[in-house]
């Protein structure tokens, strides 16, 4: 059982460049999020998606843009890298059915620098 | 505007001690906290909750308590181990889980 799948785990750009971090999960659930952790900052959310077809801005989405594919995958576009973008970016999933807490599913993470 | 904080970012205790960790959270409409662990290269991962409507939480080695007035929430582990030594995030959810945020995070060593 894979959980939740992000690719690439580690990622170098200079500036301007642009790229694309992938996530994926296997347990059907129908919420899933993207988040970035800075250090002395938590974790912030950048973009989520509530359902297959959906989705919104987070607290931190400038410079990003998603896609919800479908309801396994949803990704994470940088358009033209920045400096300040550099990050761990975590992709998480969870249940989240209507008016109830569910806790979140993570993946390993992307460790991506901007030069 | 941080909603959820984590004053300590750094805790060290010797194995078998108490290990307790504080956040503080100012959003009164929260209802419902988590606590999650990670470890180095690993994503964080769920590690005990607590509703408003409690006061405290048990799991084994692990029990969260919930002051409301206070607005504080601790975790306490009973007794610390080495394999304890993560950093520590409380959370709390906004409505649906769209927008749940997130302290800074404590890092705990625990030492043989």
């Amino acid at each position: 059982n894979a959980g939740v799948t992000q690719t690439p785990k580690f990622q170098v750009l200079k500036t301007g460049q642009s790229m694309t971090l992938q996530c994926a999960q296997d347990m059907n659930h129908n919420s899933m999020y993207w988040y970035r952790q800075d250090p002395g900052m938590g974790l912030r959310l950048i973009y989520y998606s509530a359902s297959e077809g959906t989705t919104d801005k987070g607290e931190v989405p400038n410079g990003y843009n998603v896609s919800r594919l479908n309801k396994r995958e949803f990704s994470l576009r940088l358009e033209s890298a920045a400096p300040s973008q550099t990050s761990v970016y975590f992709c998480a999933s969870s249940e989240a059915r209507w008016g109830t807490n569910e806790k979140l599913f993570f993946g390993s993470g992307t460790q991506l620098s901007v030069l | 505007d941080q909603q959820v904080k984590q004053n300590s970012p750094s805790l060290s205790v010797q194995e078998g001690r108490i290990s307790i960790l504080n956040c503080d959270y100012t959003n009164s409409m929260f209802d419902y906290f988590l606590w999650y662990k990670k470890y180095p290269a690993e994503g964080p991962t769920f590690l005990i909750s607590i509703s408003s409507i409690k006061d405290k939480n048990e799991d084994g080695r692990f029990t969260v308590f919930l002051n409301k007035s206070a607005k504080h929430l601790s975790l306490h582990i009973v007794p610390s181990q080495p394999g304890d030594s993560a950093v520590y995030f409380c959370a709390a959810p906004g409505y649906n889980n769209n927008d749940m945020r997130f302290g800074a995070g404590t890092r705990l060593t625990v030492k043989p």
